[in-house]
């Protein structure tokens, strides 16, 4: 079964700060990955996903994300974070081979806090 | 483009009952899934409809069961409501098999209380 892992479930950083948020994932089969982002009352929002070619992805509002199979990790940054950022993010993970029958799996989610 | 619109917003409901939600894709999306996200969890599958026929299930009991209709919208039905049932129940529609890598567009939920 796969699953995916969050390593800190809550962030607080101050403006300008760099983020991180890691993600690690366990799926036996090639995989699409993505983060979401879930502002203060808001849907989910797509900030970027991988399924192929080059490991660095970059996403809206300046994220970006490194796929390293080896490592089986999709880790999340911002070179400077803003206040406007403040949010609940998610990583997420589907098989290729189901052709996305099988759903995303996500994990548990990061609660991201930034202070003025 | 219209996204995916899910109704109703709240709901409160009774142990034992039975409930019915909604979603509406986005436009050119035929694929419909279904999550369950409890309170500080991240969502879970439940299953997925394409051309009106589940094609995948997450780990959900029967009485979870759904819909979907020749304009690609569907439906969550729950019976037999249990506390544990209480959450944050979105829909997400996507382009369909083979094309998972193109994304999924979330709603903003239906917010189920059951009492």
């Amino acid at each position: 079964a796969q699953s995916v892992s969050q390593h800190n479930h809550h962030v607080i950083l101050s403006e300008a700060a760099s983020l991180e948020l890691g993600c690690n994932y366990s799926y036996g089969g090639t995989v699409n990955l993505f983060w979401y982002v879930q502002y203060p009352g808001q849907h989910l929002q797509l900030l970027l996903k991988y399924f192929s070619g080059d490991p660095l992805v970059k996403g809206i509002k300046g994220f970006e994300a490194e796929f390293i199979k080896s490592k089986f990790s999709f880790n999340l940054r911002k070179p400077s974070v803003q206040w406007s950022d403040t949010a609940e993010y998610f990583c997420a993970v589907n098989g290729v081979s189901g052709g996305g029958a099988d759903g995303l799996t996500f994990g548990k989610g990061t609660h991201l806090i930034i202070q003025p | 483009e219209t996204g995916v619109t899910q109704s109703p917003t709240h709901l409160i409901k009774t142990r034992g009952q039975q409930v019915t939600l909604r979603c509406s894709s986005q436009s050119g999306h035929n694929t419909v899934s279904w999550y369950q996200q409890a309170l500080g969890q991240g969502p879970q599958f439940i299953f997925q409809y394409y051309r009106e026929e589940e094609n995948g299930r997450g780990n959900f009991p029967p009485r979870f069961s759904g819909l979907q209709f020749p304009n690609y919208s569907s439906e969550l039905n729950v019976n037999a409501l249990e506390l544990d049932d209480s959450a944050l129940y979105l829909c997400a529609s996507s382009l369909g098999p083979g094309k998972a890598n193109y994304g999924y567009t979330f709603g903003s939920g239906t917010r189920l209380t059951v009492v």
